[in-house]
């Protein structure tokens, strides 16, 4: 399993910017880059997702490195329903489309 | 509508029991799956179902069984319940033809076993 590096949590302001990183060293070139966050008592729930390009959409944008070995997810102005945990994921087909979880970026958000 | 219903929610069970979480998609996709969530808040995939034909199955006991009557449908029956077995248990779809594939989760079924 293609394996991806973040940090344990990360603190922002509402109404700021958040930048979460994620580290792929060993990202494959048909593996596409995926987010998903998991608010507290729910199910995970899918934010994001790239495979080279930078992608924006109404809940993010994904910024991807150009040599794919990182990317970042960025929150335009945190609120406190972004309370989340986190998950960056590499998804490849061949298996099955299944996500493989670590242990995401806890997220805190201060009002 | 909700996309992927479990039920039940909860379920409180003892030692030996045998239980099912049911699991009903109504996105039209193609492939289902189970994840477990455990104490620490890990999720691991248990087993996916691609038109009602297994096509994951990682390292889980054998009191493990998932059915899949038809496509929108993959239930989790667990025979012999242990106290181990405590945890969330999740179940998604997503169809798998789709390049992008993102995954629609239910809302979790917290099984204890006392």
């Amino acid at each position: 399993d293609a394996k991806t590096t973040q940090p344990n949590s990360m603190e922002s302001n509402e109404e700021e910017p958040v930048h979460l990183p994620c580290n792929h060293s060993t990202i494959s070139g048909t593996d596409y880059i995926h987010w998903y966050r998991q608010l507290p008592s729910q199910g995970p729930e899918y934010v994001i997702h790239g495979l080279t390009s930078n992608v924006n959409n109404r809940m993010a944008s994904l910024a991807i490195a150009e040599d794919r070995k990182s990317s970042t997810l960025i929150l335009h102005r945190a609120t406190l329903r972004d309370a989340a945990v986190y998950y960056c994921i590499l998804l490849r087909r061949e298996y099955g489309n299944k996500l493989v979880f670590g242990a995401g970026t806890i997220l805190r958000v201060k009002s | 509508d909700t996309a992927v219903s479990q039920t039940p929610k909860y379920l409180v069970t003892q030692m030996g029991n045998d239980k099912s979480i049911k699991c009903e998609q109504n996105l039209g996709h193609d492939t289902m799956y189970w994840y477990k969530q455990d104490s620490k808040k890990f999720l691991k995939i248990m087993f996916s179902y691609n038109n009602k034909e297994l096509i994951i199955n990682e390292t889980v006991p054998n009191r493990f069984s998932p059915k899949s009557p038809d496509k929108a449908h993959l239930n989790l029956h667990i025979n012999s319940l242990e106290l181990g077995d405590s945890a969330v248990y999740f179940c998604a779809s997503s169809q798998l033809t789709k390049r992008n594939a993102e995954a629609f989760f239910g809302q979790g079924t917290r099984l204890t076993v006392v």
